[in-house]
């Protein structure tokens, strides 16, 4: 049992690139989310998805795509990289609302 | 939405203290309130949670305690080992459009000395 699977772990993008951060979860939950942590900030939402074939934005959504590909995936897209943009980010799952989420380990991204 | 704000931002105590960390939130209708703890380069990890028909919860060396009323709640670590060293986060989750989102405080990084 995986759990939360992210790639890559490590990633550097150059100003104006564009990539997509996977994320897959083996424990058949229905809510996702993506996260980014910066020191002294915590972990902000970026975007969440409630259940298959729906997306939400949540409190940093800008510069950022998803895609719920199936219950299984939820993807994340750069667009156009800015050095903003350089933070750890973290893909969770959990199974139903006010439940216990898990965590991937985690894609250290920067942006030059 | 909602607003989680968490105190101190660090913590340093002696092997074998106490360590408390303090957690207020702003939505009434926040429901669940997690703790996870970071370690270096890992996903943050749940080490305990209460729901808000609860007061206080406890789990060996770990206690929660929520206020509603006052909207704080608290963790508190008895008997401090090295090993509890790391990022610990608190949560409110919270229902938006028939979801129910976490929102994490900015996270108190704890050092326990030997």
């Amino acid at each position: 049992n995986a759990g939360v699977t992210q790639t890559p772990k490590f990633q550097v993008l150059k100003t104006g690139q564009s990539m997509t951060l996977q994320c897959a979860q083996d424990m058949n939950h229905n809510s996702m989310y993506w996260y980014r942590q910066d020191p002294g900030m915590g972990l902000r939402l970026i975007y969440y998805s409630a259940s298959e074939g729906t997306t939400d934005k949540g409190e940093v959504p800008n510069g950022y795509n998803v895609s719920r590909l199936n219950k299984r995936e939820f993807s994340l897209r750069l667009e156009s990289a800015a050095p903003s943009q350089t933070s750890v980010y973290f893909c969770a799952s959990n199974p139903r609302e006010g439940t216990e989420a898990f965590f991937g380990q985690g894609t250290r991204l920067t942006v030059v | 939405g909602e607003n989680v704000e968490q105190h101190p931002s660090t913590l340093s105590v002696q092997e074998g203290d106490s360590a408390v960390i303090k957690c207020t939130y702003s939505d009434s209708a926040s429901n669940y309130f997690p703790w996870y703890k970071q370690e270096l380069g890992k996903g943050p990890q749940l080490i305990i949670d209460i729901r808000s028909n609860v007061g206080e919860k406890k789990d060996q060396r770990i206690a929660v305690t929520l206020n509603k009323t006052a909207k704080h709640f608290s963790l508190h670590i008895t008997e401090t080992q090295p090993e509890d060293s790391a990022v610990y986060f608190c949560a409110a989750s919270t229902p938006s459009g028939g979801s129910y989102i976490p929102t994490f405080g900015r996270g108190t990084s704890l050092i326990v000395h030997p």
